[in-house]
């Protein structure tokens, strides 16, 4: 089955301090991109859509500048979460698309915790 | 809007017994349901989904779901549970034209021995 990794896997950071997520596609082709958030005991919440090339779509409510979206390839994502607070502390998840269609499996990456100080 | 309402945060069941997960969308015409589990310290896999065709869908790990229109709900079901069965369990239709996934608040699945 297709295969989307995430880098890392947990990281601390410090507050105030950038820190980089990337999602990848290891086996096929990902059209579109998606970033999630958990909170602990609660359910996903989408944070924003990306498609190869152009700019991400973000939910409402989700601070476009704090959370940097890059989806330069088909087969690479990147989450930059910018001047990282306490509140920003979560566990993040990624998933690609090969399709944009409704029918088009979703497939996860293990999830990055992201823990800030 | 499109909701989906998953019943009960919170499922228990013994093991060996049957496992019934609820989801009921808010939806006329639905085109694609999904059920995803996410087990302990790992990420989301895909566990069935719905497309077109027959309305009873078989997952994986014994897990089956039927497509109810008429009742516009998704339930899960498997006819016996096991222990690591144990896991969060979501429920998913599409949302709008952009078929983003819009989640249900999700069920744990709890299995006492």
């Amino acid at each position: 089955g297709a295969v989307v990794s995430q880098h890392p896997s947990w990281v601390i950071c410090k507050s105030g301090t950038s820190v980089k997520i990337e999602c990848r596609s290891l086996d096929f082709q990902a059209t579109t991109m998606f970033w999630y958030r958990q909170f602990p005991k609660q359910s996903l919440m989408l944070m924003a859509t990306s498609n190869e090339g152009s700019k991400a779509t973000y939910e409402q409510g989700v601070e476009k500048d704090k959370f940097l979206i890059n989806h330069a390839s088909l087969t690479l994502s990147t989450l930059t979460v910018t001047s990282a607070h306490p509140e920003d502390s979560s566990f993040y998840i990624c998933s690609a698309s090969e399709g944009a269609g409704g029918a088009s499996e979703q497939y996860f990456g293990p999830g990055t915790r992201l823990t800030v100080t | 809007a499109q909701s989906v309402t998953q019943l009960g945060s919170h499922v228990s069941v013994s093991e060996g017994a049957l496992v019934l997960l609820r989801c009921n969308y808010s939806s006329s015409v639905p085109p694609y349901l999904f059920w995803y589990v996410q087990y302990p310290n790992q990420g989301l896999q895909l566990l069935l989904k719905y497309t077109t065709g027959a309305t009873l869908v078989k997952g994986i790990n014994g897990f089956e779901a039927e497509f109810k229109k008429s009742e516009t709900s998704f339930h899960l079901t498997k006819p016996s549970a096991h222990m690591s069965d144990a896991a969060e369990y979501f429920c998913a239709p599409p949302m709008d034209s952009n078929y983003q996934l819009i989640w249900g608040a999700g069920t744990k699945l709890i299995i006492k021995p």
